[in-house]
């Protein structure tokens, strides 16, 4: 079945430091991809999105690509901000397996130290 | 537009009472959503519905109930709490686009002692 894998957290990063977090998935189509991020009490919005194979997903001055040939997202931000720090939860969604549910990863929370 | 609420923002039961959380939308979004999130385990979901009047069960449906009576509403119930039940409710609605990104409310924290 369809899941997504992102690396474990918390990653602690200074202020102005250059982030990566690390997604891959596994689906049977061509799922769209998300990042999702959470701050503190509140709930889940949405960061970026890529809907098919090369597409680059932008917001905030985060970034990810959508690589078909390594089933990865991985999320980065060339200079971090204290308000940055949240948790970061990638996701995919699939037409074939009911697009409308979205499979989630287990989230990375992030510190950024200033 | 206020997006997705959800009532109560905080409750505390006692095992084997039963409660009503509410989530309402205001963007006609067809798909509507029930998760909770647990330290460790992402989101699980509970139950979701497609439409108006129908639901289905998610990957932890067990000890829940739900009702989509009216479009903008989605009712998450629970009969007969346990204290497994504490966690953070969050509900979530989507459009009917390709691409199926969520909206999500604030959540409800939820402590049965």
């Amino acid at each position: 079945g369809n899941s997504v894998t992102q690396m474990e957290g918390p990653v602690t990063l200074s202020e102005e430091a250059f982030l990566t977090i690390n997604c891959t998935y596994t689906a049977t189509g061509y799922p769209s991809l998300f990042w999702y991020v959470q701050y503190p009490g509140e709930g889940l919005q949405l960061l970026l999105k890529a809907t098919k194979a090369d597409d680059k997903g932008s917001n905030k001055g985060f970034e990810a690509t959508y690589r078909k040939e390594t089933t990865s997202f991985h999320l980065e931000k060339g200079s971090v901000q204290v308000s940055d720090s949240a948790v970061y939860f990638c996701a995919l969604s699939e037409d074939k397996t009911g697009g409308f549910k979205t499979i989630f990863g287990a989230g990375t929370r992030l510190f950024v130290k200033a | 537009n206020a997006g997705v609420t959800q009532t109560p923002k905080f409750r505390v039961l006692k095992t084997g009472q039963s409660m009503t959380l509410l989530c309402a939308q205001d963007m006609n979004h067809e798909y509507m959503y029930w998760y909770r999130q647990d330290p460790g385990m992402g989101l699980r979901l509970i139950h979701y519905s497609v439409g108006e009047g129908t639901t289905a069960k998610g990957e932890v449906p067990d000890g829940y109930n739900v009702s989509r009576l009216k479009k903008q509403n989605f009712l998450l119930g629970l009969e007969s709490a346990a204290p497994s039940q504490t966690s953070v409710y969050f509900c979530a609605s989507s459009a009917l686009t390709a691409s199926y990104e969520q909206y999500f409310g604030p959540g409800t924290r939820l402590t049965v002692t």
